[in-house]
């Protein structure tokens, strides 16, 4: 079955970096294109970044434009998010998710990030 | 900027049938818009339950379902059941690679 794993949220200071990753297995990773969706405390969802099967094409939400890069290493089925320059409103728990068609379907457990001093 | 409206709220006795909708800030919805349906409980990662309007995913009880509904995007959820008490989200393709998440309708079974 499919089975997402994201790693690498933790405690940042503002300003600061960190690189997420999403293990997938169970699947065609390189086939399929591939969302990151991050939700605030105790807030709504929202739409990050998405990267197709080969990575030829990458999209991202302007709230993170110029901040995140989204990137896939389809020999080690795994699924990047680069975040710079961190602020207070990037504090959230970040999901991968499996594209299919035009919507998220299979889902990571998500990892928190907080940006705090 | 685009906002995808929702509920905030909606009350559901067991049994019975409910209908979330999910707009436009300005202009309407279309099947254009790929509108899909997730569900998701406090703590617990989302789960998809529609996409392209009316494809429900795998696994997903025939209890629900989508549709547009005059100028909005449409979940029914018919026969409700106690484990459907949670948050609802729906979600709008742009186009050009941009996907916009409603403001989310909290569903209470009671």
């Amino acid at each position: 079955q499919v089975q997402l794993v994201e790693s690498g949220g933790g405690v940042v200071q503002p300003g600061g970096s960190l690189r997420l990753s999403c293990a997938a297995s169970g699947f065609t990773f390189s086939s399929t294109t591939m969302h990151w969706v991050r939700q605030t405390p105790g807030k709504g969802l929202e739409w990050v970044a998405l990267m197709s099967h080969d990575g030829s094409n990458k999209y991202d939400a302007d709230s993170v434009k110029g901040r995140f890069t989204i990137s896939r290493d389809n020999s080690k089925n795994t699924l990047y998010l680069q975040m710079n320059s961190l602020g207070a409103e990037d504090t959230a728990v970040y999901y991968c998710a499996t594209g299919v068609e035009t919507a998220m379907v299979d889902w990571g457990q998500g990892t928190l990030v907080t940006v705090s001093s | 900027q685009t906002v995808v409206t929702q509920e905030p709220s909606f009350s559901v006795s067991p049994g019975g049938t409910v209908t979330l909708t999910c707009g436009l800030s300005s202009g309407s919805v279309s099947t254009s818009y790929y509108p899909s349906w997730y569900q998701q409980t406090p703590g617990q990662a989302p789960r998809t339950l529609i996409y392209s309007t009316k494809t429900r995913s795998s696994g997903v009880p025939d209890r629900f379902s989508g549709s547009i509904l005059g100028n909005k995007a449409a979940l029914t959820i018919t026969g409700a059941q106690a484990e459907d008490e949670c948050d609802y989200y729906c979600v709008l393709y742009m186009g050009s690679g941009i996907y916009v998440f409603g403001t989310g309708t909290k569903v209470t079974v009671l």
